[in-house]
């Protein structure tokens, strides 16, 4: 079983649709989690870290659950610019020395 | 202001060559690393380097060194390159926050082609 997975994808939504991604984690001691965007041929840029109790940011809503080592990440009223890859990383240490990335999903928001 | 910077941008060589891929980052961090993406685009970490101490090598031939002359600086030397190499490489920083809560920074990375 791979340490990060996500959803195969892609996704290709509408605008101002609403759009749920999940991931799982295998390693039960991991200690940070974060939702990273890639644009095409671009680095990667942390969208949000995800905390215990949840958190959201704008449109964006990111949850944990520990027991079930699930993160998700719910899109709201989706832009075409919220067209990326969206990679789900954990971190395993107490340190943030080391990160695992999935393999990301790919999002399509069309016009 | 570029806050983390790599060189060169793409980089194309012969099998068996040397190479080097240098990067910066002005943004004061104290832990820097690099990743390879790869062409189904799985971005693994290579190296951790905190402090100019390495503290992550993940099953990385040892073909790869990293060099840290300083805390802004953290290169990649390549030797013998061959074709499965062949991928983008990020270079990345972070600052604890708190705890594990490090933010990374990425460059822009470096396409690297073997042929």
């Amino acid at each position: 079983r791979k340490e990060v997975e996500q959803d195969p994808g892609p996704f290709n939504v509408p605008e101002g649709a609403t759009v749920a991604f999940n991931c799982t984690y295998s390693n039960s001691a991991s200690q940070s989690f974060f939702w990273y965007r890639q644009d095409c041929r671009k680095e990667p840029k942390l969208l949000m870290s995800v905390y215990s109790s949840g958190n959201e940011d704008g449109r964006f809503t990111a949850q944990l659950n520990r027991a079930s080592q699930y993160i998700s990440l719910l899109i709201r009223d989706s832009k075409l610019s919220d067209s990326a890859t969206y990679l789900c990383v954990v971190s395993p240490d107490n340190y943030g020395q080391n990160f695992v990335f999935g393999p990301g999903t790919r999002l399509s928001v069309l016009p | 202001d570029t806050a983390v910077s790599q060189t060169p941008k793409y980089l194309v060589t012969q099998m068996g060559n040397d190479k080097s891929i240098k990067c910066e980052q002005n943004l004061g961090h104290d832990t820097m690393y690099w990743y390879k993406q790869d062409s189904k685009k799985f971005l693994k970490i290579m190296f951790s380097y905190n402090n100019k101490e390495l503290i992550i090598n993940e099953t990385v031939p040892n073909r790869f060194s990293p060099k840290s002359p300083d805390k802004a600086h953290l290169n990649l030397h390549i030797n013998s390159l061959e074709l499965g190499d062949s991928a983008v490489y990020f270079c990345a920083s972070s600052h604890a926050m708190m705890s594990g809560w490090k933010t990374q920074y990425f460059g822009p990375g470096t396409r690297l082609l073997v042929l």
